[in-house]
C-alpha cells in the first residue's frame, strides 16, 4: 500500500515561532487533507487539498501532487497550536495517516 | 449544522466480550469511515460504508464488522475482544472527498 512520511516526528518551539511540516507520499494520491488532533482526541480539518496552495489565518498548505509532498506551515505560533498534525492520503478508496509530527509550543 | 456523533464516547469490556459502537454522520453525508487509532499503529483504515454498502476495508480480521443503515447511521462491532483492540475507534463522514471527525470511541479492554 501507500506509504505516507511525516517529518519531524518531533518538534518544540518557543511562541511566536514559526514552522514547517512535511508530508511525503509514495504514490499519486486523489486526495490528502492536513488535520490538528486536540488533547481529546478530536480531529480537526485544517486543510483539504490535493493540489496547490491554501492558506487560513497563520497556517497554510501546499501540496504538489507531481512530486508527492505536501507541506504545513504555521507561523507565528501559539500554544494552543500544540498537539498532533496529521497528513492522511486517499488513494483507491482507501485513506492512510502519516505517523504525526508532535509539535509542542512553549509560552 | 450538526457535526459527526459517535456513542458511547468510552467504554471499558472485558475479553472475549463483544462491543458494538455507533456513529452518525453529518446530514446529508452518505459515505462514513471507522478508523482504529492505537499508539502503536498509529491510526488505521477499518472500512468505509456508502449506501449501506461496504465499499472498501482495511486489512483487519474478520471480528471487525459493520453496517450502514438506510440513515447514514453506522455501526461497528467487535467480537471476541482482545487486548489489543484496546484503542480510539474515530468515525468519519464525507460527501465527497473531504472527511470530517467525530470525536471517536475510548475502548479499553481488560
Amino acid at each position: 500500500g501507500i506509504q505516507v512520511e511525516q517529518s519531524p516526528p518531533d518538534l518544540i518551539l518557543q511562541e511566536g515561532a514559526n514552522s514547517t511540516l512535511r508530508c511525503n507520499f509514495s504514490d499519486s494520491v486523489n486526495n490528502l487533507q492536513w488535520f490538528h488532533q486536540n488533547p481529546w482526541g478530536q480531529l480537526i480539518n485544517l486543510f483539504y487539498i490535493p493540489s496547490g496552495t491554501k492558506q487560513n489565518g497563520r497556517l497554510s498548505a501546499t501540496t504538489v501532487a507531481t512530486e508527492r509532498y505536501s507541506l504545513l506551515y504555521i507561523s507565528s505560533s501559539q500554544t494552543t497550536d500544540s498537539g498532533v498534525y496529521f497528513c492522511a492520503v486517499e488513494r483507491a478508496g482507501k485513506s492512510t495517516f502519516g505517523d504525526g509530527t508532535t509539535l509542542t509550543v512553549k509560552p | 449544522k450538526a457535526g459527526v456523533t459517535q456513542t458511547p464516547r468510552y467504554l471499558i469490556k472485558t475479553r472475549g466480550q463483544q462491543v458494538t459502537l455507533s456513529c452518525s454522520p453529518i446530514s446529508g453525508h452518505r459515505s462514513v469511515s471507522w478508523y482504529q487509532q492505537t499508539p502503536g499503529q498509529g491510526l488505521q483504515f477499518l472500512f468505509e460504508y456508502f449506501s449501506e454498502t461496504q465499499r472498501n476495508k482495511g486489512n483487519f480480521p474478520g471480528r471487525f464488522s459493520g453496517r450502514q443503515f438506510s440513515n447514514s447511521r453506522s455501526e461497528m462491532n467487535v467480537s471476541t475482544l482482545e487486548l489489543g483492540d484496546s484503542a480510539l475507534y474515530l468515525c468519519a463522514s464525507s460527501s465527497g472527498d473531504e472527511q470530517f471527525f467525530g470525536p471517536g470511541t475510548r475502548l479499553t479492554v481488560l
